[in-house]
């Protein structure tokens, strides 16, 4: 079974500024079935990322995403206002499929 | 336009049952693996159960193995998620989800509370 950790568990920056979130699997993750979502407070979360780095549909591209096996980073180049939420990463390559426990960016 | 929508949550007391429902519309339902994912109050996500394309194949997590049983209707569009002996740490809003790979569309959640 593959646990993610994610880090760290907050990120507290200023916008324009660059977000650099971390996710370390327990395991290789296979064929890179790494995905990163977006959450903000009473909304469903959102698929930014999946496959480690191909951006999910309507994605702007400050975000991207990289890594393989078990170290993997989202990068968000520039923050907007409404970048400020909570990033999940989450592996879809073995069961059971697993969240990592969050990184809550925050405005500094 | 891709959407989910959830139903079927409200307040239960310990050990007792609900049907979560998640009618899905503006893609091909059939095509596509569905799940249910939760998230507690304040917590973070986790996923309870998915279902082939077919129902063939099925998976829970370890919490709720022999308590909820997921199905679906292709011919109704619709996924379900059927929860017996429901215990306070199954309070959540729970997400329906398609999955083809990663989580790609979500509805917006129905809560469950479990209390006395």
């Amino acid at each position: 079974e593959i646990v993610l950790t994610q880090s760290p568990g907050t990120l507290s920056l200023s916008p324009g500024e660059r977000a650099t979130l971390s996710c370390r699997a327990s395991q290789s993750v296979s064929s890179s079935y790494l995905a990163w979502y977006q959450q903000k407070p009473g909304q469903a979360p959102r698929l930014l990322i999946y496959g480690a780095s191909s951006r999910a549909t309507g994605i702007p591209d400050r975000f991207s995403g990289s890594g393989s096996g078990t170290d993997f980073t989202l990068t968000i180049s520039r923050l907007e206002p409404e970048d400020f939420a909570v990033y999940y990463c989450q592996q879809y390559g073995s069961s059971p499929w697993r969240f990592g426990q969050g990184t809550k960016v925050e405005i500094k | 336009q891709v959407q989910l929508v959830e139903s079927g949550g409200g307040l239960v007391k310990p050990g007792g049952s609900l049907r979560l429902s998640c009618a899905a519309s503006g893609f091909t339902f059939s095509d596509y693996y569905m799940s249910w994912i939760r998230q507690a109050p304040g917590k973070g996500l986790e996923w309870v159960s998915y279902i082939s394309s077919s129902g063939s194949t099925i998976y829970y997590a370890d919490s709720v193995k022999g308590r909820f049983t997921i199905s679906r209707d292709n011919a109704k569009n619709s996924l379900y998620l059927q929860m017996n002996s429901l215990r306070a740490e199954d309070t959540a809003v729970y997400y329906c989800a398609r999955i083809p790979g990663p989580a790609d569309y979500w509805g917006q959640g129905t809560l469950v509370t479990v209390s006395s």
